[in-house]
């Protein structure tokens, strides 16, 4: 079975450009989880996707991430425009139900230049 | 402040066991996990125990959550340089939420 995998694996961009991460649950998951990891600090929580509809996006930074998950399949981060403290490391998991143990993918390191 | 609170980094010596500490806040919290992440990999789960438990093995692993004292530790037993990596604890309350990371590096 394939685990949750994470494209791409590393995005390296300008400041002001606009980058589209995407998340591949496991299937059969219904809960979807984004979270970043920031200048080797701790590993912050996004938002939480329910099939595709948004559970809790109380992590979520501001008005320039958003995050879809059209269908309750694959879900995308779109950083726009993206600005140099979004440089980190950006996690996908997903669980079967939404207090069960979360799998988490290989992650996208975005790098903003 | 953080709600999950761990030492930064730990250094061993190989076949030595390895301590890795961490205090959570949240005495809801159903699960308590530790992740492992090598370099240039994802976080990989290593193991987790379920709030009623004191103790969990899992072959050279031994974890001990105290729940009085919100207090979640990782031993490995005879330390491997392959278990160079960084250690994460969790705690779940629907979302996770992590410690720093702890950075174990294990000297021949």
């Amino acid at each position: 079975e394939a685990g949750v995998t994470q494209f791409p694996s590393h995005s390296v961009i300008e400041k002001g450009q606009t980058v589209t991460l995407r998340c591949d649950p496991i299937s059969g998951h219904d809960n979807l989880y984004w979270y970043r990891r920031v200048m080797g600090k701790e590993i912050k929580f996004l938002l939480h996707f329910v099939k595709e509809s948004k559970q809790d996006e109380s992590g979520m930074p501001n008005n320039r991430f958003l995050a879809e998950r059209t269908g309750g399949t694959y879900s995308t981060l779109k950083v726009q425009p993206a600005e140099l403290e979004d440089s980190g490391v950006y996690f996908c998991a997903s669980s079967q139900s939404p207090g069960g143990i979360q799998y988490f993918g290989a992650g996208t390191r975005l790098s903003v230049l | 402040g953080e709600d999950v609170e761990q030492s930064l980094f730990l250094s061993v010596r190989e076949g030595d066991s390895s301590v890795i500490n961490c205090t959570y806040t949240d005495s809801s919290s159903t699960y308590l996990y530790w992740y492992k992440q090598e370099p240039g990999a994802g976080l990989q789960l290593l193991t987790y125990i379920f709030s009623n438990m004191d103790m969990k093995q899992d072959q050279r692993l031994t974890v001990l959550l105290n729940k009085k004292d919100k207090h979640l530790s990782l031993r490995i037993a005879d330390t491997q340089t392959g278990d160079s990596a960084i250690y994460f604890c969790a705690e779940s309350l629907g979302d996770m939420r992590f410690g720093a990371g702890t950075r174990l590096t294990v000297k021949p």
